[in-house]
């Protein structure tokens, strides 16, 4: 069974510092990753997802993620952090090709000014 | 728009009383899940299906059922609610496996 582990559930970071989210997946083969933010209030949108190819893959809003096998971890960064980048952060791994989803716990972003 | 809807989006019930969460997509996805989000816990699966009449556990499944008759549809009934299926409800849908899941706006349940 596929499992994921996000170890920090709250970070603090200043405007304009870099921003680096920990995940850590548990699966036999390589799978589908993700990762998505929760704006509060909000719904989930997709930052960025991997399954194959290049091991650094870009998002929006100026997110990347890299995956490194040895380590079983797809973590997210960003070079500045805005403001706005405030929010609940998820990380999640697909058992390729199904329909079947794990999310981590999260992790809960905060940007002081 | 391309959109998930899920009504209501607000629900209060008393225990054993039973009611119907619906979800439609209007993407023609052939994925669609109920997931349900609990402060600490994040989101945690209940119920997926990849295709018509085609439905599947996810990790949290008791005490939920649903339905898959048509491609749009995915309803998530609560038979016999408890006080323990209070949360925060969200409805997905994707095109297939690796694809993005696009969610609808949350429905919040309180069970009494």
């Amino acid at each position: 069974a596929q499992s994921v582990t996000q170890p920090d559930i709250h970070i603090t970071v200043s405007e304009g510092a870099s921003l680096e989210l920990r995940c850590n997946y548990s699966y036999g083969a390589t799978p589908y990753l993700f990762w998505y933010v929760q704006s509060p209030g909000q719904g989930l949108q997709l930052l960025l997802k991997y399954f194959s190819g290049d091991t650094l893959v870009q998002g929006i809003k100026g997110f990347e993620a890299e995956f490194k096998r040895s380590q079983s971890s797809f973590n997210l960064r960003k070079p500045s952090v805005h403001w706005s980048d405030a929010a609940e952060y998820f990380c999640a791994v697909e058992a390729g090709g199904g329909n079947k989803l794990t999310f981590g716990t999260g992790t809960q972003l905060k940007v002081e000014l | 728009e391309a959109q998930v809807t899920q009504n209501p989006r607000y629900l209060i019930t008393v225990t054993g009383k039973k009611l119907t969460v619906t979800c439609s997509q209007n993407m023609n996805h052939e994925y669609m899940s109920w997931y349900r989000q609990d402060p600490g816990l994040g989101l945690r699966q209940i119920y997926y299906s990849m295709n018509v009449e085609v439905t599947d556990k996810g990790d949290v499944p008791e005490g939920y059922k649903v339905s898959r008759k048509e491609k749009r549809n995915f309803p998530l009934i609560l038979e016999s609610p408890s006080p323990n299926q209070t949360s925060l409800y969200f409805c997905a849908s994707r095109r297939g496996g690796g694809e993005t899941q696009y969610f609808g706006p949350g429905t919040r349940l309180l069970v009494l």
